[in-house]
């Protein structure tokens, strides 16, 4: 079975400093899909960012941008620039590969409150 | 509205009562989802609709019972639940098929259920 770690439960940055989320999972499938989540105090979840395994080059959505290590199964997020609306938890998590039918589940992490100083 | 919608936003009820969550999406998407997230826990895939079709019952007890009745709503009745099962419930949709794989899923903003 797959597994998501988020290994830091809380994390803060400065305003405006950079700060980086890791993310780790355990697959065995060659070709499969990762995201990060993040859900705001007001409770609904978003989607921040998004990766397929088999593209080498890492996504990037504005100041989120993510460290995508398929070798060592790793997949961080880097957040530039942070602002006090970042300041959420961010979950990441696994989707399995999609050419089999009905595979529509999330495997998620526990999560990462990340905490902005102003 | 749009999106995911969830009524109601906050439920107490008793170890005897019998409730129903109920949520609508917006978003013309064929697949929906009812996870459990509870503090310091990843969230537990519950239940998962595919073309109205359950695809997924994951070992959830059976005093927690879905309902699908279109592709647009989804219902989780709720009968003689435990303090345990205290948590916020939170709906997802998303549309599936064979190119689905990057599609997200859309959440709502979730129930807040307290069993006493």
């Amino acid at each position: 079975a797959q597994t998501v770690t988020q290994s830091q439960p809380e994390m803060s940055v400065q305003e405006a400093e950079t700060v980086t989320l890791s993310c780790t999972y355990d697959t065995s499938e060659s070709d499969y899909y990762l995201f990060w989540y993040k859900q705001p105090p007001s409770r609904q979840m978003i989607l921040v960012i998004r990766q397929e395994a088999y593209k080498q080059q890492n996504a990037t959505e504005n100041r989120f941008s993510v460290n995508f290590q398929k070798a060592a199964k790793s997949f961080s997020l880097k957040i530039s620039d942070s602002q006090l609306g970042d300041a959420a938890m961010y979950f990441c998590a696994y989707r399995q590969p999609r050419r089999i039918f009905g595979n529509e589940k999330l495997t998620f992490g526990t999560g990462t409150r990340l905490t902005i100083i102003p | 509205e749009t999106g995911v919608t969830q009524t109601p936003r906050h439920l107490v009820m008793g170890m005897t009562n019998k409730k129903s969550l109920k949520c609508e999406q917006h978003l013309g998407h064929n697949a929906m989802y009812w996870y459990k997230q509870s503090a310091k826990k990843p969230l537990e895939l519950m239940f998962v609709y595919n073309f109205k079709e359950q695809t997924e019952n994951n070992s959830v007890p059976s005093r927690f019972s879905p309902e699908c009745p279109n592709s647009s709503h989804l219902f989780l009745h709720l009968h003689t639940l435990q303090p345990e099962d205290s948590a916020l419930y939170l709906c997802a949709s998303s549309q599936e098929g064979e190119l689905a794989g990057l599609n997200e899923q859309f959440f709502g903003p979730g129930t807040r259920l307290t069993v006493l």
